[in-house]
């Protein structure tokens, strides 16, 4: 079935450095592809998205572009910040479904 | 705006206890979710329900039933409590509507669960 595989946390990173967080993926067909982002205490908010290969989404100084040959969906930044720290995860949603399936989600630690 | 509701935020039961969880949109979505997230294995869907009167398992249904009251409000029953369903509850929303499967869902802030 489809799966999302993502990299274990915790990142600690120091601020202003480059994130990377690694994201690949198994699924038939074309499935759409997600990064969510969980702040302590509060629930999933949407970071950005992409719908077809070749595509990237971007937010909030995030990027993340949807690889179909390599079945992936890294996220980056170039310059992280202290409130940046939360835990990211990705997920994809089959084609012709509205179910998402969630990766294990990457805690980002950035410290001053 | 508020977005999705959950109530409670907490919650403490027994085993053997049941108890209903809340959720309320007020985006007019056709889709509601309930998922439960534990650590190191990410969120997995419980049931959904794809519009007023529809319901469907997820992955994890076990020990667990839901109710479509109306558009607006979803709700997780536990019917007899167990340890193994101590975890944070959370309740989605989306527009899809079985339409090819790229609308984002939108989530409230999670009901915290511990079975003793």
């Amino acid at each position: 079935g489809d799966s999302v595989t993502q990299m274990e946390g915790p990142v600690t990173l120091s601020e202003e450095a480059f994130l990377t967080i690694n994201c690949t993926y198994t699924a038939t067909g074309y499935p759409s592809l997600f990064w969510y982002v969980q702040y302590p205490g509060e629930g999933l908010q949407l970071l950005l998205k992409a719908t077809k290969a070749d595509d990237k989404g971007s937010n909030k100084g995030f990027e993340a572009t949807y690889r179909k040959e390599t079945t992936s969906f890294h996220l980056e930044k170039g310059s992280v910040q202290v409130s940046d720290s939360a835990v990211y995860f990705c997920a994809l949603m089959g084609y012709n479904t509205d179910k998402l399936i969630f990766g294990t989600g990457t805690r980002l630690q950035v410290f001053p | 705006n508020a977005g999705v509701t959950q109530t409670p935020k907490f919650q403490v039961l027994k085993t053997g206890q049941s108890m209903t969880l809340q959720c309320a949109q007020d985006m007019n979505h056709n889709s509601m979710y309930w998922y439960r997230q534990d650590p190191g294995m990410g969120l997995r869907l419980i049931y959904y329900s794809a519009s007023e009167g529809t319901t469907d398992k997820g992955e994890v249904p076990n020990g667990y039933n839901v109710s479509r009251l109306n558009k607006r409000e979803f709700s997780l029953r536990l019917e007899s409590a167990a340890p193994s369903q101590t975890s944070v509850y959370f309740c989605a929303s989306s527009e899809a509507l079985r339409t090819g499967g790229n609308q984002p869902q939108h989530f409230g802030d999670g009901t915290r669960l511990s079975i003793l």
